[in-house]
Order: C-alpha cells, then sequence, then structure tokens
C-alpha cells in the first residue's frame, strides 16, 4: 500500500493569508494526486486532479503542484469559505488512499 | 447532474454484515468511462478508500477490509453496492458513495459524492 502523509495536521490562519498544505507519497505516484475540501457534515468536494488540475467551478485562488513524492495545495488568499478540511489521494496504485487530512481554522 | 444517494440499515450488530445500496441519477453506471467507489470515515477521522466496481463488475479492494468486503451493481436499477461481513464498532463510520472519473486512462478523483450515510456498529 502507498501511505500519503499530510502535514500539517491542523493550521491556524487568517482571512487573506497564503496558505499551502503539504501531501507526501511513500513512493512515486508521478502525478497521480487529488485534493478534497471538506466541510463539517458534508461530503468532500473535489478540488484538484491529476495534481495541478483545477476542478471546473473552483476558485483559481486553489491550485496544487508537485510529482513524485510530494505535493502542495496552495491557497493564494484564504476567504471565509475556505475554513474546512483538506484531503489528499493518491491514485496511482490499484488501491487508492488518503492523507490522514488537515484541519484550517480561523486565526 | 449527476447525484448519488446511499441507503442501507443505520445500526448493524456487531459480528453481522453491513449492507448500502448507491442509487445513481443523472447517468449510467454502465458507461464504460466511470468507475465507483465506497469510501468511509470515522468520527473525527480522514477518508478510508474502501473499494471501487467497474461497469464490467471488475472490483479493487482497500487490502486492509478485502476479506470482508464485496461489491456489485444492479444496472436495471441503476445502483451499486456495498457489503462488509463480520463488522466490529471500529467499522462504525459515515459512509460515502462516489463516482471515479478517469485520467489517463486510469480511474482517478472522487467527482461526484453522495451526502453520506452513518452507520454504528452496537448491539
Amino acid at each position: 500500500d502507498i501511505q500519503m502523509t499530510q502535514s500539517p495536521s491542523s493550521l491556524s490562519a487568517s482571512v487573506g493569508d497564503r496558505v499551502t498544505i503539504t501531501c507526501r507519497a511513500s513512493q512515486s505516484i508521478r502525478t497521480y494526486l487529488n485534493w478534497y475540501q471538506q466541510k463539517p457534515g458534508k461530503a468532500p468536494k473535489l478540488l484538484i486532479y491529476g495534481a495541478s488540475n483545477l476542478q471546473s467551478g473552483v476558485p483559481s485562488r486553489f491550485s496544487g503542484s508537485g510529482s513524485g513524492t510530494d505535493f502542495t495545495l496552495t491557497i493564494s488568499s484564504l476567504q471565509p469559505e475556505d475554513f474546512a478540511s483538506y484531503h489528499c489521494q493518491q491514485s496511482y496504485s490499484a488501491s487508492h488512499t488518503f492523507g490522514q487530512g488537515t484541519k484550517l481554522e480561523i486565526k | 447532474q449527476v447525484q448519488l444517494q446511499e441507503s442501507g440499515p443505520g445500526l448493524v450488530k456487531p459480528s453481522q454484515t453491513l449492507s448500502l445500496t448507491c442509487t445513481v441519477s443523472g447517468g449510467s453506471i454502465s458507461s464504460g468511462n466511470y468507475y465507483w467507489s465506497w469510501i468511509r470515515q470515522s468520527a473525527g477521522k480522514g477518508l478510508e478508500w474502501i473499494g471501487r466496481i467497474y461497469s464490467t463488475g471488475g472490483t479493487n479492494y482497500n487490502p486492509s477490509l478485502k476479506s470482508r468486503v464485496t461489491m456489485s451493481m444492479d444496472t436495471s436499477k441503476n445502483q451499486f453496492s456495498l457489503s462488509l461481513s463480520s463488522v466490529t464498532a471500529a467499522d462504525t463510520a459515515v459512509y460515502y458513495c462516489a463516482r471515479v472519473t478517469t485520467w489517463k486512462y486510469l480511474p482517478s478523483h472522487l467527482e461526484y459524492w453522495g451526502q453520506g450515510t452513518l452507520v454504528t456498529v452496537s448491539s
């Protein structure tokens, strides 16, 4: 199984801040990496697929980068609606796995 | 617009089998462009990928659950299902179904999700 490790596990930030969340894979997954946003009591929502492809309808302040084992999700200027949990997921192996999640809270 | 809806018992006794169904609207599960997946999330925890099924009936399961998981499809009802046997309290979670979109010819991202259904394992 490919293990996915996100950091940090939690993060406090303010509206307008630039925020970066990191996801590391236990082996190379090329660019088969997806990012999701989840708000309390709701299903996750797809933000980024293929490491850097913005899902239709997702604001351009969200961006993804990376390849191989190291990936980042960046929010360029935090908005109030961005305070949520974020999950990475690898889709390289037959068994897809998620990171443990990052909770983004208001400072 | 594709919509998915999970259904099934909210309470299952230990050692019994958890059975859930996902009903899909706005698209056919027989379409060869997509896979169909189950994911779960325990309270306060991260997401756990359970497995996926393709229109041909082919499946891939999480190795840690493989011995207890079975997925199936009913194309006449546009539904797919999850069975998880010999459940314990550790299987208590919100269970989601989702549609998997392919990218570069491989099953990739979870583009559409159901709202999730809470299943509690307790006597």
